[in-house]
């Protein structure tokens, strides 16, 4: 069965440091997304990406964070200078259609900055 | 925006009963509406949705209900299975463009043999 894969699984930086997260979406899927989950609350919706251009972002999702599909198969979330507060679960998403099909997460990367 | 609120936070049942989980959303224009089951370690998976066509469907063991209206939809899991233990949220979207999913804070199921 196709799946969404993340890497790293976990990352350990200090704060300011920039951090790339990466991800696979399903091969023929359109739209790409990230959520961020910290620990104990609920998943939030960051940004959404379709047809190599943002289609739409959160509050959370400031000047910090950056998305970018680099080649024909990765999907990269980066945070230039990261805080304490980006400490969390970072999941990928990707869906064929918009997120009213199903949204195939991956099984995330937990970031922790320290 | 839309503002998704889940009850109970945690649910504790025996094997074999019946478990229960409700969703309140805000924005009537929502009309997708899936539950994720998410294990630990391991990111959401899509268990079953509905949208705003219907008021119920079944798949197996799992039921959801939706009551536009009162804007509540539930999640109704019967013959409960040790299996069945992990973190369940509901979300809910709009069929257009580009929406997002807002998700509920989850619900910690715990299933005792």
């Amino acid at each position: 069965e196709p799946e969404v894969t993340q890497t790293p699984s976990h990352q350990v930086t200090q704060m300011g440091q920039e951090v790339i997260l990466r991800c696979v979406p399903i091969s023929n899927h359109l739209y790409f997304y990230w959520y961020r989950q910290i620990l104990g609350q609920k998943v939030e919706f960051l940004v959404s990406f379709y047809n190599n251009e943002i289609s739409e972002k959160s509050e959370i999702f400031d000047d910090q964070f950056s998305v970018e599909r680099p080649d024909g198969s990765n999907f990269t979330l980066k945070i230039r200078s990261t805080k304490l507060e980006d400490s969390a679960m970072y999941f990928c998403a990707s869906s064929f259609q918009d997120s009213t099909t199903e949204a195939f997460f991956g099984q995330g990367t937990r970031l922790t900055v320290v | 925006g839309e503002n998704v609120e889940q009850h109970p936070s945690t649910l504790s049942v025996q094997e074999g009963d019946s478990a229960v989980i409700k969703c309140t959303y805000s924005d009537s224009a929502s009309n997708y509406f899936p539950w994720y089951k998410q294990e630990l370690g391991k990111g959401p998976q899509l268990i079953i949705d509905i949208r705003s066509n219907v008021g119920e469907k079944k798949d197996q063991r799992i039921a959801v209900t939706l009551n536009k209206t009162a804007k509540h939809f539930s999640l109704h899991i019967t013959e409960t299975q040790p299996e069945d233990s992990a973190v369940y949220f509901c979300a809910a979207s709009r069929i257009s463009g580009y929406s997002t999913l807002t998700f509920g804070k989850g619900t910690m199921l715990l299933v005792s043999p």
